[in-house]
């Protein structure tokens, strides 16, 4: 099992739907979950840290789930500005020997048509 | 600006030839890393430093070097270069691991 893993996707969906994806981590003790964009190639941008009692940052929301070990990522009204591919980054390792390696998942592509 | 900058953007080199790319921030950042980006392996991170003279293994270390002599560089070294070291390189630093991270523009490399 990777210890950071989301659906590659890819998604594609429509102008304005909502898209939500997950991301499951495999350490109960991991502390620091963030959700980056990356455009084509171009170097990743955060776009929200994930916060236990979740966040919310205009049409995004962000959800951490510690029992099921997984975070998630919801998208309202879809954008075709919004096509990119979605990385979650997780701090796997806090408290223990390698403290501050951080893990990206594979990444999710998705793409807003008109 | 705030920034992160990697030298070189591009780089085809060949086996065996020692190469260093350069990451500077000018945001005073304590926390720095390397990672490497391959086609449906995501980006995978190689060195990362907590601060100076303090650095550490990532995920995928093998065949790399790093060095933190000051805060604010963090050069990336091959000291023997090999064809699957081609991929696409960035730098990131940020105030600590529970902070935004900002990443340089990418550094592709080709060894031949």
């Amino acid at each position: 099992r990777k210890e950071v893993e989301q659906d590659p996707g890819p998604f594609n969906v429509p102008e304005g739907a909502t898209v939500a994806f997950n991301c499951t981590y495999s350490n109960s003790a991991s502390q620091s979950f963030f959700w980056y964009r990356q455009d084509c190639r171009k170097e990743p941008k955060l776009l929200m840290s994930v916060y236990s009692s979740g966040n919310e940052d205009g049409r995004f929301t962000a959800q951490l789930n510690r029992a099921s070990q997984y975070i998630s990522l919801l998208i309202r009204d879809s954008k075709l500005s919004d096509s990119a591919t979605y990385l979650c980054v997780v701090n796997l390792n806090a408290g223990g020997t390698s403290y501050g390696k951080l893990t990206f998942g594979q990444g999710t592509i998705l793409t807003v048509h008109p | 600006e705030a920034q992160v900058t990697q030298n070189p953007r591009y780089l085809i080199t060949v086996t065996g030839k020692k190469l260093t790319v350069t990451c500077s921030q000018n945001m005073n950042h304590e926390y720095m890393s390397w990672y490497r980006q391959d086609p449906g392996l995501g980006l995978r991170q190689i060195y990362y430093s907590m601060n100076v003279e303090v650095t550490d293994k990532g995920d995928v270390p093998e065949g790399y070097k790093v060095s933190r002599k000051e805060k604010r560089n963090f050069p990336l070294i091959l000291e023997s270069p090999s064809p699957n070291q081609t991929s696409l390189y960035f730098c990131a630093s940020s105030f600590g691991l529970a902070n935004e991270q900002f990443f340089g523009p990418g550094t592709r490399l080709t060894v031949l």
